[in-house]
């Protein structure tokens, strides 16, 4: 079963603007973390953000998170066409070592 | 340092053939994980392992498939008989362990398809 769900699924946008997806879950967790997929490619770590945590940054990403209304955010400033890829969110509920629960993805797509 | 290697990239099987996919996680990484991804969707764990033992595959649709981490480093996922619905892609990933290396490194998966 997937317990995250992505918000939108689909998100198509210009460089340069932001971008904003969201992600709900369902159970409690010890932390949200998000990932990157490319065409053809495997995923790849973004970010970690664990319950205590209300909001987390790295380089051009922004990540939220609201354990009372079990949703997360991930915000992506000034993106590039090299940002094209799906994003997934993925829970940690600490039941055994690290094992991720996965969301169906935002489909994003940035135009030059 | 290395990735996550896995082969074969692809594969194109008829169903109720068998097929094997073999991982080889980042050195030292004791967790190694598979998962199933089907077309439009997330991965989804089907089997989770710490060093050589099987640490969860409450998801993994034991009558076909297998797996097995011997010597707790390379693994290998077995499907036998396959079905139409196991075309998916199989992503190996790994994890150093402990409770603050939480981050997944994951390989670039096999594409099975099954006609």
């Amino acid at each position: 079963s997937q317990q995250g769900e992505e918000d939108p699924q689909a998100l198509s946008i210009q460089e340069g603007e932001n971008a904003t997806m969201n992600c709900s879950y369902k159970t409690s967790i010890n932390n949200l973390q998000w990932y990157r997929q490319n065409s053809g490619r495997g995923l790849v770590h973004l970010i970690l953000i664990r319950s205590n945590e209300r909001e987390k940054h790295s380089g051009r990403l922004r990540v939220t998170l609201d354990t009372s209304k079990k949703s997360s955010s991930l915000l992506i400033t000034a993106s590039r066409a090299a940002d094209t890829a799906s994003y997934f969110c993925a829970t940690d509920a600490g039941r055994s070592q690290g094992n991720l629960i996965f969301g169906k993805g935002t489909k994003l797509s940035v135009k030059p | 340092e290395a990735g996550v290697a896995q082969s074969p990239r692809y594969k194109i099987i008829e169903k109720r053939q068998s097929v094997a996919f073999w991982c080889n996680p980042i050195s030292g990484h004791a967790t190694l994980y598979w998962y199933q991804q089907i077309l439009g969707q997330g991965p989804k764990l089907l089997i989770q392992f710490q060093n050589n033992g099987v640490v969860d595959d409450s998801q993994l649709p034991k009558d076909r498939f297998s797996a097995e981490r011997l010597k707790g480093v390379d693994s290998t996922l077995k499907i036998q008989p396959a079905k139409l619905e196991d075309s998916a892609v199989y992503l190996c990933a790994s994890r150093l362990g402990g409770r603050l290396n939480n981050e997944q490194f994951f390989g670039p998966g096999t594409r099975l398809t099954v006609l």
